[in-house]
């Protein structure tokens, strides 16, 4: 079965710093692995995917993240925060491997960024 | 239009009572989606369809939810005999094709409430 696990509810950073958001996944096969960002009251967009090409993926607005499968991790980070950057972050997984709309999501990481 | 289209934003409804959410997937779009957010939660996945045919609802949580693409165009998700307990947010997303690597497009969502 998959499974993705956020291990952060809630990060907070100041604006201009470092951003990490920390996933580790587990899959039966190899994985297919997103992140979605959810700003309030709107829908879920894709940052990123990795689909077994690179292992470092770069996403839009300069979120990458990075598969690492003997750690079975896909952390999201980008090198400086921007106040538009809180939101609610989810990694994901593809629950099939021949169908990648089947989608398993982890319980979200809230991005706080402060001033 | 340009993107997933879903109404109503917002439906509240009294225990008993059956509620249809409406989803207008973009145009062209072979495969629909149907998920459910909880409060706090990733979303989880309830059912999907290609064209008119409803290819998986394994994640319908009892035979109170139905779904329906009757053109294979727009849905609707009906809850029957609604309960405080389906109170979410139900979101739709549609993608060009069910093959590996098609992205999914997310509507708002519907937030429905039971009292």
């Amino acid at each position: 079965a998959q499974s993705v696990t956020q291990l952060d509810s809630h990060v907070s950073v100041s604006e201009g710093t470092p951003v990490l958001l920390r996933c580790n996944y587990s899959s039966s096969y190899s994985p297919s692995l997103f992140w979605y960002v959810q700003h309030p009251n709107k829908g879920l967009q894709l940052l990123l995917k990795y689909t077994s090409a690179a292992t470092l993926v770069k996403g839009i607005n300069g979120f990458e993240a990075e598969f690492k499968k003997s750690e079975t991790s896909f952390h999201l980070t980008k090198p400086s925060a921007h106040m538009s950057d809180a939101a609610e972050y989810f990694c994901v997984v593809s629950g099939l491997s021949s169908n990648t709309g089947k989608l398993i999501f982890g319980q979200g990481t809230t991005l706080q960024v402060k001033p | 239009g340009a993107g997933v289209s879903q109404s109503p934003r917002y439906k509240v409804t009294k225990r008993g009572q059956d509620v249809a959410l409406r989803c207008d997937p973009i145009s062209g779009h072979v495969s629909l989606y149907w998920y459910r957010q909880a409060l706090g939660q990733g979303p989880e996945f309830l059912t999907y369809f290609n064209y008119e045919a409803q290819q998986d609802k394994s994640g319908l949580p009892n035979d109170r939810f139905s779904a329906e693409r009757p053109e294979g165009s727009i849905s609707t998700l009906t809850i029957q005999r609604t309960e405080q307990r389906d109170s979410a947010m139900y979101r739709c997303a549609s993608s060009l094709a069910e093959v590996y690597n098609s992205p999914l497009h997310f509507g708002n969502g519907t937030r429905l409430t039971v009292t």
